[in-house]
């Protein structure tokens, strides 16, 4: 089974930051890595799939890259709407698997 | 608007088994993969297994092997997830999730989540 490794765990940054998450697959997912973001009492959001690519409608603050086992999404300047828990998901292979998620906080 | 709609709250005693719906509305069951997904409180987000809702082809994570089972109902548009033999520690919310609509393999449509609570 493949293991996502998500760090930080959480993090806190002021408005106007530029925050960044990373996730490491346990081995080569190609580009096969999606980002989802959770508020609370929320279901996720999907908001990059295929490690880079915007759902429709999300703003173009987020970004994802990566390739092969390392992956980072960045929020370019953090606004209070994205309070959130952010999750990396991998579909390369089943058992899909997600991270262990990072807790963003406003400083 | 395209929506997955579950079922209701349900608690549960240990050993007793929970089958929790998700009811695909504006598009057709069969269209996209189903996911099932379960979050405890304060925790992160648990991948627990896939049903090809067309070909009826599932898969489970190596954890709920054996205790869960995902089928789906065509006829009324509807997925299913079983997980039986419950302990206390399967006290979660649980999500579908549908897969592929705007996306090659995100799950882009989630339904509201169910609270399955497991207590003597």
């Amino acid at each position: 089974d493949i293991q996502m490794t998500q760090s930080p765990s959480s993090l806190s940054a002021s408005v106007g930051d530029s925050v960044t998450i990373t996730c490491q697959a346990s081995q080569d997912i190609s580009n096969h890595l999606n980002w989802y973001q959770q508020k609370p009492g929320q279901a996720p959001k999907l908001l990059i799939f295929d490690t880079s690519i915007l759902e429709t409608g999300v703003p173009s603050r987020f970004s994802g890259s990566g390739s092969g086992t390392d992956f980072t999404f960045t929020i370019s300047s953090l606004q209070p709407e994205d309070i959130a828990t952010y999750y990396c998901q991998q579909y390369d292979n089943l058992p899909y698997s997600f991270g262990q998620g990072t807790k963003l906080e406003i400083k | 608007q395209v929506q997955l709609v579950q079922s209701e709250s349900e608690v549960k005693k240990p050993g007793a088994s929970v089958k929790v719906s998700c009811k695909a509305s504006g598009y057709t069951l069969t269209s996209y993969d189903i996911n099932w997904v379960r979050q405890a409180t304060g925790q992160g987000l648990e991948w627990m297994g896939w049903m090809s809702p067309n070909s009826g082809d599932t898969g489970y994570a190596q954890k709920f092997q054996g205790r869960v089972t995902i089928t789906r109902n065509t006829s009324i548009n509807t997925a299913y997830m079983e997980l039986s033999s419950l302990r206390t520690e399967d006290t979660a919310v649980y999500f579908c999730a549908g897969a592929g609509f705007s996306s090659t393999y995100g799950m882009d449509v989630w339904g509201q989540g169910t609270t399955v609570t497991v207590s003597s």
